[in-house]
């Protein structure tokens, strides 16, 4: 079974810019998280998608979104993008009902540069 | 504010020993727990997980849970050199309405010595 992928995997991008990051679950997975992983701030939750709605968020701006397509398939957006924005996102997806406790498991990520 | 801690080492073991990770987590409500091996410059493995107080064994790994001293800890025995790397302990739960994201320690790097 083939595991979760992120594209891009690398990308560079300016200060005021935005930015679409994708991810595909394993198949059969319907939830879809999203986490920024930085070296100061570790692995931080961004927000949480099953069957194309948002169920939770994390500390967040409203500059970071997201949506889930009814493929399961996601993307993440950062608007105007900020020096601090500079991280490795990466996009995990779990097996879950509502009355199960579940197991993440992580693509790759996309390595987000901001100049 | 849900936190885990983890003690960032390094931690420093010689092959073959046993390397003995441990975290805390602040959240009593907290169910899932679970532990990530990450290499340099790649994503997290999924390694153990654990929802029930006690003992899980799977190979080399055991992990423990203590629900009432809110505390996780992952035993790697018969060391190897390819288990170095940082270990990622987190804590998730189940709020009804979707399981919530899972907190993060910020990791233990673990250097196993030939």
């Amino acid at each position: 079974k083939a595991g979760v992928t992120q594209t891009p995997r690398y990308l560079i991008k300016t200060r005021g810019q935005q930015v679409t990051l994708s991810c595909s679950p394993i198949s059969g997975h319907r939830s879809v998280s999203w986490y920024q992983q930085t070296p100061g701030q570790g692995l931080q939750f961004l927000f949480e998608y099953f069957s194309e709605t948002q169920r939770n968020k994390g500390n967040f701006p409203g500059r970071f979104s997201g949506r889930q397509f009814s493929n399961s398939r996601s993307e993440m957006n950062v608007s105007t993008l900020e020096l601090g924005d500079s991280a490795l996102y990466l996009c995990a997806s779990s097996v879950t009902t509502p009355s199960e406790l579940y197991e993440q498991y992580f693509g790759p990520g996309t390595r987000l540069t901001v100049t | 504010q849900k936190e885990v801690e983890q003690n960032s080492g390094p931690l420093s073991v010689p092959e073959g020993a046993i390397a003995s990770l441990n975290c805390t987590y602040s959240d009593r409500v907290s169910q899932s727990f679970f532990w990530y091996r990450q290499y340099s410059g790649k994503s997290p493995e999924l390694i153990m997980s654990i929802y029930s107080n006690g003992d899980k064994e799977d190979g080399r790994f055991t992990a423990q849970l203590n629900k009432a001293s809110q505390y996780v800890s992952l035993l790697i025995r018969d060391s190897q050199p390819s288990d170095s790397a940082t270990y990622l302990c987190a804590a998730g739960d189940y709020s009804g309405g979707g399981a919530d994201g899972l907190t993060f320690g910020k990791g233990t790097h673990l250097i196993i010595q030939p």
